[in-house]
C-alpha cells in the first residue's frame, strides 16, 4: 500500500489479557515509531526502530509493553496483562533514514479499549 | 526534557476569519518545529515545518515562523474554510533525541459556514 497500515483499527480486550498491534510501514522506510495518544491529548513517544533494532525505547511505560521488528519492516507492539489505563489510540509512523527533520508518515492508528 | 505547549481549544471561527493558534516550546539545542493536522477520521498529516531560526514554513495557506527568541511557532491562516476544521498539533524534534516527535496537546478548530 501507499501509506502506513495499522491493524486492527479497533481492539476491545478484557483487563489482564494480552494484545498485539501490527504496523506495516511504507516500503523502504527504515525508521519506525510507535506513539500512544490518550483522549484529548497529543501523541506520546513509545519506541523508535532503526532497521531491526530498537534505537530508543525510553518511552515504553513499563515492562508490560514490548515491540519487535524482526525483519526491519513490519512491527508488532505487544502489551501483556492489559490494564484499563492502557486504553488509547496507538499510532505508528515511518520515515526514511536521514536527518532528524525527515518527515514521518503516520498510520490511522489502532484504538485499544480495555474493559 | 523537551516540551510543547499550545493553546487549548476548541477554537470556533466563521469562514474567512483569521486564524492564530499559539505554540511555544522548551528544548535543548536547536529543534526542528512542525505542525501536524488530523482531519476527522484520518491519520496525522504533516502540514508544515521549519528547521532553523527565522525559517517560515507554509502550506495550504497556513504559515508559521520559527522564532528562537520567543521559543514560539504560532500557526496562522488569513482566511479559514470549513474544510480546515480539524485538530492541529504543534511538535518538535531535538537533534540529541533522534527522530522522535514531542507533541503539544492539540487544538481543535471548528469553522462554521
Amino acid at each position: 500500500g501507499a501509506g502506513v497500515s495499522q491493524t486492527p483499527s479497533n481492539k476491545v480486550t478484557e483487563k489482564g489479557k494480552y494484545v498485539e498491534l501490527r504496523c506495516d510501514p511504507i516500503s523502504g522506510h527504515t525508521a519506525l515509531y510507535w506513539y500512544r495518544q490518550s483522549l484529548g491529548q497529543g501523541p506520546e513517544f513509545l519506541i523508535y526502530f532503526q532497521g531491526t533494532g530498537a534505537a530508543d525505547d525510553s518511552g515504553l511505560p513499563n515492562d508490560r509493553f514490548f515491540a519487535v521488528r524482526p525483519e526491519g519492516s513490519v512491527s508488532t507492539l505487544k502489551i501483556q496483562r492489559t490494564e484499563r489505563g492502557d486504553s488509547a489510540v496507538y499510532l505508528c509512523a515511518s520515515s526514511l533514514a536521514g536527518p532528524p527533520n525527515t518527515e514521518a508518515f503516520f498510520g490511522q492508528g489502532t484504538r485499544l479499549t480495555v474493559v | 526534557g523537551d516540551s510543547v505547549t499550545q493553546m487549548e481549544g476548541p477554537v470556533t471561527l466563521s469562514e474567512e476569519a483569521f486564524l492564530t493558534i499559539n505554540c511555544t516550546y522548551t528544548a535543548t539545542g536547536y529543534p526542528s518545529l512542525f505542525w501536524y493536522v488530523q482531519y476527522p477520521g484520518e491519520g496525522l498529516q504533516l502540514l508544515l515545518k521549519a528547521t532553523k531560526a527565522d525559517d517560515k514554513g507554509s502550506n495550504k495557506g497556513f504559515e508559521a515562523t520559527y522564532r528562537k527568541e520567543t521559543t514560539s511557532f504560532h500557526l496562522e491562516k488569513g482566511s479559514v474554510q470549513v474544510s480546515d476544521s480539524a485538530v492541529y498539533f504543534c511538535a518538535l524534534t531535538s537533534p540529541n533525541a533522534g527522530n522522535m516527535l514531542t507533541f503539544g496537546g492539540g487544538t481543535r478548530l471548528m469553522v462554521k459556514p
